[in-house]
């Protein structure tokens, strides 16, 4: 099967400015998730989906961060106006539905804010 | 919120040493799960224990969950140059989501 994909692999922009990350996770999983990690420190949790419904948002760190998942299918994650903090490597993983599924990630976006 | 401390944060060994990292929690876990991220890469499921005290083998990886499902160890018996990365812990604690909570990771590095 086809893995966890994730586009751009790497992302240069200005403090001020507009990305969007994508996430295509592996067909039939219904739970994506996306995770950050900032310069080698640990995989922190952002956000979770089931479908197209935000389970868990808890990890967000504030409002410029904004991700959808329309349809159920691929989430994109929007950082506006991006900030030099937000810089770091985001992670997107997918898992089958019940409890303890492992996850599968995708090789990450790398974000760099200049 | 829920944290889980992995040590030690680096650590280089010789080609054929053992090789040991912890994660512990100071709240009761519903199950644990190990990673590896081989460097420029993405992290990988290795595998998931959920019984307090279950010690599970892969070759020359040996993973065990504490009895009170609060601390967790991967050992790897005579290292191999394949075995360099990260390796994560990542914890779910009782009574939540699906939400996983990662250890900062354990670097590894096997010198030939």
């Amino acid at each position: 099967e086809a893995g966890v994909t994730q586009f751009p692999s790497h992302s240069v922009i200005e403090k001020g400015q507009t990305v969007t990350l994508r996430c295509d996770p592996i067909s039939g999983h219904d739970n994506l998730y996306w995770y950050r990690r900032v310069m080698g420190k640990e995989i922190k949790f952002l956000l979770h989906f089931v479908k197209e419904s935000k389970q868990d948002e808890s990890g967000m760190p504030n409002n410029r961060f904004l991700a959808e998942r329309t349809g159920g299918t691929y989430s994109t994650l929007k950082v506006q106006p991006a900030e030099l903090e937000d810089s770091g490597v985001y992670f997107c993983a997918s898992s089958h539905s019940g409890g303890g599924q492992p996850q599968h990630f995708g090789d990450g976006t790398r974000l760099s804010i200049l | 919120g829920q944290q889980v401390m992995q040590i030690p944060q680096y650590q280089h060994v010789q080609e054929g040493e053992d090789f040991t990292t912890y994660c512990n929690s100071s709240t009761t876990l519903s199950n644990i799960q190990w990673y590896k991220q081989r460097p420029g890469g993405h992290p990988v499921f290795l595998i998931q224990l959920v019984k307090s005290g279950e010690v599970k083998k892969q070759k020359r990886l040996t993973f065990q969950f504490g009895e009170a499902k609060k601390n967790s160890s991967l050992h790897i018996t005579a290292t191999q140059t394949t075995d360099v990365g990260t390796y994560f812990c990542a914890a779910r604690s009782s009574g939540s989501a699906r939400q996983l909570t990662f250890g900062s990771g354990t670097q590894l590095t096997v010198l030939p």
